[in-house]
């Protein structure tokens, strides 16, 4: 079965800490997707970054960070220098490749809720 | 260019009325998937649409829930005999369909549905 596991509700931290948001997933599958997303305030999911079950290369995009490591099944997403903009949910997601011709949905962990103070 | 628009925003209805709600995926987008994310939760999978075909709608909680895009493009959301458990905020995501994989899903703001 599917599942995302993010540990940690929530975390506070200060303008300009680094952060790391933990995320553990299980799948049966050879071939997935991993996803993140951001949830602010306002509501609207914004997606973060894609990455498919055979790409372990880690990524930087400016300040955020991503760290996958398949023998632990485990995609971490790290903020570096945290802002004040920064606060808001954050969600880890999987998806199975699709088969078939379809999409596969997204299961979603419950998300770690960030508040960064200045 | 737009993204997914959903519309209302937000939704206040008495218990057992129904409700319709609505989605404007991004032009162009062959699949489309609506969530259901209650208070404090992550967003749980309720149906998938290929343009006018609905593929998958394991996740609708009940026979209460039904979706439609009938010509491919728009989607609608309508819960019959609303509930008190239902409510929540419903999400509306659109992805291209491009082979083998699992595109990324673009997300709309959401409806809050609140039942009294």
């Amino acid at each position: 079965a599917q599942k995302v596991t993010q540990a940690q509700t929530e975390i506070s931290v200060v303008e300009k800490e680094d952060v790391t948001l933990d995320c553990v997933y299980e799948t049966r599958d050879t071939t997935y997707y991993l996803f993140w997303y951001k949830q602010p305030p306002s509501g609207e999911l914004v997606f973060l970054i894609r990455r498919n079950s055979f790409d372990e290369q880690n990524e930087i995009s400016g300040r955020y960070s991503w760290n996958f490591q398949k023998s632990t099944s485990s995609f971490n997403f790290t903020i570096t220098a945290s802002q004040v903009v920064d606060s808001a949910v954050y969600f880890c997601a999987l998806s199975e490749a699709n088969y078939g011709g379809s999409q596969g949905n997204l299961i979603f962990g419950k998300g770690t809720k960030l508040s960064v103070k200045p | 260019g737009a993204g997914v628009s959903q519309s209302p925003r937000y939704k206040v209805a008495k218990r057992g009325q129904d409700v319709a709600l609505r989605c404007d995926p991004i032009s162009g987008h062959v699949s489309l998937f609506w969530y259901q994310q209650a208070l404090g939760q992550g967003p749980e999978f309720l149906t998938y649409f290929q343009n006018e075909a609905q593929l998958d709608k394991s996740g609708l909680p009940s026979d209460r829930f039904f979706a439609e895009r009938p010509e491919g493009s728009v989607s609608t959301l309508k819960i019959q005999r609303t509930q008190q458990e239902d409510s929540a905020v419903y999400l509306c995501a659109s992805s291209t369909l491009q082979g083998a994989g699992t595109d990324t899903q673009y997300f709309g703001p959401g409806t809050r549905l609140t039942v009294l």
